[in-house]
């Protein structure tokens, strides 16, 4: 499968720990976006690579998250002393450098207890 | 800012019939990019058709086609010949062009499509 792939599927924490999700894009994109989806609504853009630069973060990604992108690869996503309110599912696409389809991969769902 | 706005969190239609689904955006860019994603459950997000906007004829893939009206700043889907693997969650999508925010999507709240045997 040369989809965009995404691990753990699923992640249960509890409150003040920290968790790291990881992304790896289609092999030839050079563009790579977080989102996170609360139950019932559309995903909310977090952040944004191209290549191993970040050239853009959402209002909605406070210092407890951070995103990395080493060497233009695949990505990872931490959040530090996590919060209820950070349970969602967090999505990550991937595309070519063009103003067309991003690709999803399936998620991964975070549960804070 | 831009905003996308779905006013139908539900629809149902019946199978081999027609459904609508409706989207508005707001933008003050000229030169922007619209799209559909369809969620089934579970399942990852697939991209069913996009609009550019500089393009005044409506896109279709099978099925699936759009009526884009700029002025009134409006995305709607049609689904014609409707199956039951057409169910899922029907996102609207908007990315301005160009910038280094032109590559964000902007999606709506979601219309959860029902396909009745």
């Amino acid at each position: 499968d040369t989809g965009v792939s995404q691990n753990p599927r699923h992640k249960i924490t509890k409150r003040g720990q920290n968790v790291t999700f990881r992304c790896d894009p289609i092999s030839e994109h050079n563009r790579l976006y977080w989102y996170r989806q609360t139950l019932g609504q559309g995903p909310e853009f977090l952040t944004y690579f191209q290549n191993e630069a970040q050239l853009e973060k959402s209002r909605l990604l406070s210092d407890r998250f951070s995103a990395e992108r080493p060497k233009g690869s695949f990505s990872t996503l931490e959040i530090q002393r996590t919060e209820q309110g950070d349970s969602a599912m967090y999505l990550c696409a991937s595309s070519l450098n063009s103003p067309y389809e991003q690709y999803f991969g399936p998620g991964t769902r975070l549960t804070v207890t | 800012a831009q905003t996308v706005t779905q006013s139908q969190p539900e629809m149902s239609v019946q199978e081999a019939e027609t459904v609508t689904l409706s989207c508005t955006y707001d933008t003050s860019e000229s030169d922007y990019y619209l799209f559909w994603y369809k969620q089934p459950p579970s399942r990852q997000m697939i991209l069913v058709i996009r609009q550019e906007a500089y393009k005044q004829q409506n896109a279709t893939e099978n099925r699936f086609s759009v009526n884009f009206q700029k002025a009134a700043k409006s995305f709607s889907l049609k689904i014609s010949d409707s199956q039951l693997g057409d169910a899922a969650m029907y996102f609207c999508a908007y990315r301005r062009d160009g910038g280094t925010s032109g590559s964000r999507l902007t999606f709506g709240e979601g219309t959860q499509l029902t396909v009745n045997p």
